[in-house]
């Protein structure tokens, strides 16, 4: 079936370095990829997708760039602030239009000052 | 602020209670959905409505029964739960599920449920 891997974390950087979380998929079809953020004591936002092949999705400075030739949508930001503390989820969504979104397992990102 | 409305924020039950969460959205979306999440773990799907109908049950004990009144309201009811149902209940709602590139799901800020 369809999954989605993310790198495990938590990954913890300085103020203004440059984050990488890495996501690929297996997926049947033509899957619909998202990253959404879970701030603490929030649910989830939507963070940025991508519809298809070479699409690049981007919002407040994140960007993620669907390859399907790598399975792959890594999410990237130049320069991370102390307020990106957040678990970041990359998930997909399949082509049979059930909206179901299958997730990754999350990565905590922890930003210090 | 979250489009997603869901009450109560917090809720603690014994095992012999009987609860509901409600969630409401009025963003015209026709799908909703109820996610569990355990702590440091994704969401999982528990229940999907599209169009009011109940259109997935991923294998959900029947100590959880879901409603959807109308468009804009979601409810779950609570009975005879177990302390690991213990954890934050999400609700969603989308445009509806199908077009999902289209159609993202937007959260409310979910229930912190504690069953003892």
């Amino acid at each position: 079936g369809d999954s989605v891997t993310q790198m495990e974390g938590p990954v913890t950087l300085s103020e203004e370095a440059f984050l990488t979380i890495n996501c690929t998929y297996t997926a049947t079809g033509y899957p619909s990829l998202f990253w959404y953020v879970q701030y603490p004591g929030e649910g989830l936002q939507l963070l940025l997708k991508a519809t298809k092949a070479d699409d690049k999705g981007s919002n407040k400075g994140f960007e993620a760039t669907y390859r399907k030739e790598t399975t792959s949508f890594h999410l990237e930001k130049g320069s991370v602030q102390v307020s990106d503390s957040a678990v970041y989820f990359c998930a997909l969504s399949d082509s049979s239009n059930t909206g179901k979104l299958i997730f990754g397992q999350g990565t905590t990102l922890q930003v210090k000052p | 602020d979250t489009e997603v409305t869901q009450t109560p924020k917090h809720l603690v039950m014994g095992m012999t209670n009987k609860k509901s969460l409600k969630c409401e959205q009025h963003m015209g979306h026709r799908a909703m959905y109820w996610y569990k999440q355990k702590a440091k773990k994704p969401p999982e799907l528990m229940f999907v409505y599209s169009y009011e109908k109940l259109s997935i049950n991923e294998s959900v004990p029947s100590r959880f029964s879901p409603e959807c009144p109308n468009s804009s309201l979601l409810n779950l009811h609570l009975h005879a739960l177990q302390p690991e149902d213990s954890a934050l209940y999400l609700c969603a709602s989308s445009q509806t599920t199908g077009y999902s590139y289209n159609s993202p799901l937007h959260f409310g800020n979910g229930t912190r449920l504690t069953v003892t």
